[in-house]
């Protein structure tokens, strides 16, 4: 299967911007997941990006891929207290299974 | 709002135990899913389903089982639960327009 890496934690003031990364193996992934998680909470899709696109961008998230380098990140514009949350990388093969990352801790401070 | 649904929210159960986590979509996703999520974050597939009467396992071995008799229906079994059964339970479904995931469903074994 697919390894996704992600860094574990990160922590940003309210009002700058958050970038959280992620790397993956499989080059033949076809989308590529952004999910957000509340505590006690399930996952909320937050956007994708499909493999042959390079960024998308919706309101305050952007989502740059380089697939030469197997990268995906995820921008927050204007981080807001309500942004904190585990924020998991996932990636969909032609399995149609999705293999996520160990997700990021963010926490954003006021 | 909740296209899918797994009950109970929290399950706090002795050792030996026979249980059933629930999970219904109400969307006619072919397509459904349960992931073990770690206490560290990390998610695992432990079972997948295609379909009806379509069952495999996932990424990640587990002692638990699921059946798939009806399209909105699949519910995963622990025969006889054991303290390294702990853990948080999601469920999703999918379908061309990509995941919704459930609740979870966390489940503590004394």
């Amino acid at each position: 299967g697919e390894d996704v890496e992600q860094s574990l934690f990160l922590s940003v003031r309210e009002g700058d911007s958050s970038v959280i990364n992620c790397t993956y193996t499989d080059s033949s992934s076809t989308y590529l997941y952004w999910y957000k998680q509340e505590p006690g909470a399930g996952l909320q899709l937050l956007t994708y990006i499909f493999s042959n696109m390079d960024m998308k961008q919706d309101q305050r998230l952007t989502v740059l891929l380089n697939k030469k380098d197997k990268h995906l990140s995820l921008r927050i514009a204007d981080t807001q207290t309500g942004d904190s949350a585990i924020y998991f990388c996932a990636g969909q093969t032609g399995a149609n299974n999705l293999f996520f990352g160990t997700g990021t801790r963010l926490t954003v401070i006021p | 709002e909740a296209d899918i649904y797994q009950t109970p929210r929290y399950l706090v159960i002795g050792t030996g135990k026979k249980i059933t986590l629930e999970c219904s979509q109400t969307m006619g996703h072919d397509k459904m899913y349960w992931y073990q999520q770690d206490p560290g974050m990390e998610l695992h597939l432990i079972h997948y389903s295609y379909g009806v009467n379509s069952t495999e396992k996932g990424d990640l071995s587990s002692e638990s089982t699921v059946s798939r008799i009806r399209t909105e229906h699949f519910p995963l079994t622990l025969e006889s639960a054991r303290p390294s059964h702990t853990s948080q339970y999601l469920c999703a479904s999918s379908d061309t327009q990509g995941y919704t995931f459930g609740s979870g469903t966390r489940l503590t074994v004394v």
